[in-house]
């Protein structure tokens, strides 16, 4: 899963299996995660979101299941293929602390990535 | 679809040199965001603006500043480039500010600097 580092973690799959791909975060004033495609050469794809008052949350061929209790995210892609090749980010919106003057605007806060890999 | 444009997709520029990076989104979105992708780090977030005129930093706002004139128009400027701000920059936009909305992401910008 993802972590903060410089080594991209990967994940390689056959054509036509699940992918599961992790996220770890760190923050329990988290309320909304998101995750985001990246293909080479082109920019961030939104695939799904979840706030934090789910468990999981169902899209076309991908999940994403939030576990609050470890801080753990995750995203499933049901029978995998070569054109989901790319890399895949989660995000978390930190909600402010505007009682310590932080600002009322939320923003969303990037893991490092995992690249997966379908071979077919 | 929501569409943001960024004017380049490859810049060379010069250390010491004033550069812009440019972009425009066409969906009428409230807020703006410019973030730099490096490998192995993720996209950090440089500057974000909420309204026309208005700016927040982000994680690493030093070496940039940014300008939004127009509401579809949103600028980041690197005063003097220096060799560390090489990278791929990636402008977004969204709907609201509450940080609970989806971004649309350009294509983004590959800009080294010599």
């Amino acid at each position: 899963g993802e972590s903060v580092g410089l080594h991209l973690p990967t994940l390689s799959v056959q054509e036509g299996d699940n992918s599961i791909i992790n996220c770890a975060y760190s923050n329990s004033a988290s309320d909304y995660f998101i995750w985001y495609k990246q293909e080479s050469g082109k920019g961030p794809q939104f695939i799904i979101d979840i706030r934090s008052n789910m468990d999981k949350r169902q899209g076309q061929r991908v999940t994403v299941l939030l576990n609050k209790t470890v801080k753990h995210l995750s995203l499933q892609i049901a029978a995998t293929q070569p054109g989901d090749s790319a890399v895949y980010f989660c995000a978390e919106n930190i909600a402010p602390d505007t009682n310590a003057g932080g600002t009322s605007y939320g923003k969303l806060t990037f893991g490092q990535g995992t690249i997966l890999t379908v071979h077919p | 679809d929501v569409k943001v444009t960024q004017s380049s997709r490859y810049l060379v520029k010069r250390t010491g040199e004033k550069v812009f990076l440019e972009c425009v989104q066409d969906m009428d979105h409230e807020n703006m965001f410019w973030y730099r992708q490096d490998p192995g780090l993720g996209l950090r977030l440089i500057y974000f603006s909420y309204d026309v005129k208005m700016k927040e930093k982000g994680d690493i706002p030093e070496g940039y500043s940014v300008s939004r004139e127009k509401k579809e128009r949103f600028s980041l400027i690197l005063e003097s480039a220096s060799t560390n701000q090489t990278s791929m920059y990636l402008c977004a936009s969204s709907r609201s500010g509450t940080g609970k909305e989806k971004l649309f992401f350009g294509s983004g910008t590959q800009l080294s600097v010599l």
